[in-house]
């Protein structure tokens, strides 16, 4: 099992760039979780998809932020335009069911 | 509205020293999971346990046990003779138990430093 697999680990932007952030979750796991990392807000929910549909996306901050799930392997999470407050840890999370979440390595954004 | 306190930003021991991270929830919900997880240094975020709120019996799992209790709102987690590799970052986090998804809400976590 492979776990959760985030890309890239680690991306510097220019502010106004677009970024995306990608993840394949572990198989046959039917619930996928963005969350983000920061000093100041901590780990904080921004969407969850529940067999490759949006179910909740009330934690995305702004219609700068989208995210997809076109199959059941694999997700983004799209920023566009990024702005230097986006800087943070993405993590990418999923669960077969109720089971506990299992979390990628994330990816550290850093937008200049 | 969930909420999720650990009140103890960081604590530095002596390595073997038994240490006690405290959680303190707020939720409406009658029924809830109850969780921890560790975040090392190298990022990655490690499922340690889950509770239901059924469930008040404490559990240990060889120098880890928790304490779930219900009367006070509390969920803390005990290291027993604690070691270098204990040293990360440990959340604590709710989410209710109705619905599929498990949407969990973080505390703002406890840095733990187990000194040689």
């Amino acid at each position: 099992d492979a776990g959760v697999i985030q890309s890239p680990r680690h991306e510097v932007t220019e502010m106004g760039q677009e970024v995306t952030l990608r993840c394949k979750p572990i198989s046959g796991h039917d619930y996928l979780f963005w969350y983000r990392q920061t000093m100041m807000r901590g780990l904080e929910l921004l969407i969850y998809f529940n067999n490759n549909v949006p179910i909740d996306d009330s934690g995305m901050p702004e219609d700068r932020f989208s995210a997809k799930m076109p199959n059941a392997s694999f997700s983004t999470l799209k920023i566009q335009p990024s702005e230097p407050r986006d800087s943070a840890v993405y993590f990418c999370a999923s669960s077969p069911g109720r089971s506990p979440l299992h979390f990628g390595n994330g990816t550290r954004l850093t937008v200049t | 509205a969930q909420k999720v306190t650990q009140a103890q930003t960081e604590i530095s021991v002596v390595e073997k020293e038994d240490v006690t991270l405290d959680c303190v929830y707020e939720t409406r919900d009658t029924t809830y999971y109850l969780f921890w997880y560790k975040q090392p240094p190298s990022g990655e975020l490690v499922f340690l346990i889950r509770r239901n709120s059924f469930d008040e019996q404490n559990e240990i799992s060889g120098r880890y046990s928790w304490n779930f209790q219900k009367s006070t709102s509390s969920f803390n987690f005990t290291i027993t003779a604690s070691q270098v590799v204990d040293s990360a970052v440990y959340f604590c986090a709710l989410s209710p138990l109705r619905g599929g998804a498990q949407k969990l809400v973080f505390g703002q976590g406890t840095r733990l430093t187990i000194n040689p």
